[in-house]
């Protein structure tokens, strides 16, 4: 099983919602990743954890939280957002090692409106 | 930082026609892997391939890590191969970076 889910498929929320994107994966995958997409633009990596600690974060805005509860789920937490973080939102495993990185296996992702 | 182009950036085919790729990375990497992106945005991953020469079905892939490019063939495409075609590459470290993409349009 190659499968990566994310919910919601879809979410619309105001700038002062607080709202929660989840990915689960059960690959036995120990390095998991959230990227932002635009528009006709490619991903752009957001966050990576590896064995459920935060290894990377690419500047990310505070009002973006990721969350890795146990090694099989990832969360993004969204607080008061704008309308320029409208976007889609991809969650990815790997078995990669952190030294030698391994084929990446993509959710559906999430389409996100910011009003 | 490293940069990786792709072309073309657009390409219309006819059902049945072939295609090829590039992908131009301006430094060194430890590997590179290929993707689709369908139209609903599902990216798919089609080779993960450093180096040399692999094949799945109408789909192969070359890479000449040393001249910094890889390619990517497709034959007799299919409606089905529309979408955006991104490469990523990495330098070791868990982060990809993707490349700008060819996004493929065919017609039947």
């Amino acid at each position: 099983d190659t499968e990566v889910t994310q919910t919601p498929k879809h979410l619309v929320m105001g700038m002062t919602n607080k709202k929660s994107l989840k990915c689960e994966q059960h690959m036995g995958h120990r390095a998991m990743y959230w990227y932002k997409q635009k528009a006709k633009k490619p991903p752009e990596l957001m966050f990576v954890y590896s064995y459920e600690k935060l290894s990377i974060n690419e500047s990310v805005p505070s009002r973006f939280s990721p969350e890795c509860p146990n090694s099989s789920l990832l969360n993004l937490h969204l607080h008061a957002l704008q309308p320029e973080d409208s976007a889609l939102y991809l969650c990815a495993s790997s078995q990669s090692t952190g030294s030698s990185q391994e084929t990446q296996y993509f959710g559906p992702g999430t389409r996100l409106l910011v009003l | 930082g490293i940069q990786v182009e792709q072309s073309p950036p657009d390409l219309i085919l006819q059902e049945g026609a072939n295609s090829t790729l590039r992908c131009n990375f301006s430094d060194s990497v430890n590997n590179l892997q290929w993707f689709h992106q369908n139209p609903w945005g599902q990216l798919i991953n089609l080779f993960y391939i450093p180096s040399g020469t692999k094949q799945n079905g109408r789909l192969s892939a070359t890479t000449v890590a040393t001249e910094r490019y890889s390619l990517l063939y497709i034959s007799s495409s299919q409606t089905t191969d529309s979408g955006v075609y991104f490469c990523a590459v990495d330098r070791g470290t868990d982060k990809l970076i993707f490349g700008t993409g060819t996004r493929l349009q065919v017609f039947p």
